[in-house]
């Protein structure tokens, strides 16, 4: 079953505009995760925010979380079309151990 | 860093016939493996949990006859498609956690089936 619910499903923008991604997931989280995938290929880690912390920053990268609205965010600063790629987030979920579960994904498009 | 290999990275059979497909931790002990299948343009989905030396633990929905999953050992955990049909074709990939919070997966299979 999916955990996380991602929107939007398909994002366009045009290069060095910022893009952001959401996450939702649906029960109580250790910690949530973002990967990226580029189109049939295995996945990159590019992110992982702990339930108790609330924002992260990694290069261009700027993940938040609100637990109280079980809900994540994804933001990819002065996009590249390099960054084209499918992004999920993955939760591993209070009691469930290190199982990891993905959302539906979205599909970023940077276009030059 | 932890590195998981993943074999083959394609693979097209027959209807009807068995494919394997083969994960292995090259630089740490995997004494779990985890298995998804992606369609096209969706998610990962958890198919099954293989832990060494036990039975596999597999998800709602998944035939665990016909996705044999065996971890004989720490290093090696494998998947295999019995009697494949067109609607198997997919793209698996394995995971294995390496310690805190981290995963290292796979580069995938994808597999078709004619």
């Amino acid at each position: 079953s999916q955990q996380g619910e991602e929107d939007p499903q398909a994002l366009s923008i045009q290069e060095g505009e910022n893009a952001t991604m959401n996450c939702s997931y649906k029960t109580s989280i250790n910690n949530l995760q973002w990967y990226r995938q580029n189109s049939g290929r295995g996945l990159v880690h590019l992110i992982l925010i702990r339930s108790n912390e609330r924002e992260k920053h990694s290069g261009r990268l700027r993940v938040t979380l609100d637990t109280s609205k079980k809900s994540s965010s994804l933001l990819i600063t002065a996009s590249r079309a390099a960054d084209t790629a499918s992004y999920f987030c993955a939760t591993t979920i209070t009691g469930g151990g290190n199982k990891l579960t993905f959302g539906t994904g979205t599909q970023l498009k940077v276009e030059l | 860093g932890a590195v998981v290999s993943q074999h083959p990275s394609r693979v097209i059979c027959k209807s009807g016939t068995s494919v394997k497909i083969e994960c292995r931790s090259l630089d740490f002990q995997a004494t779990t493996m985890f298995w998804y299948r992606q369609f096209p343009k969706q998610s990962l989905m958890l198919m099954a949990t293989s832990n060494e030396g036990s039975k596999a633990t597999y998800e709602q929905g998944v035939e665990k006859d016909k996705f044999l999953i065996n971890h004989a050992s720490l290093t090696l955990s494998t998947l295999t498609v019995t009697s494949a049909h067109p609607e198997d074709s997919s793209f698996y990939i394995c995971s294995a956690p390496t310690g805190g919070d981290g995963y290292t997966f796979g580069s995938g299979t994808r597999l078709t089936v004619v």
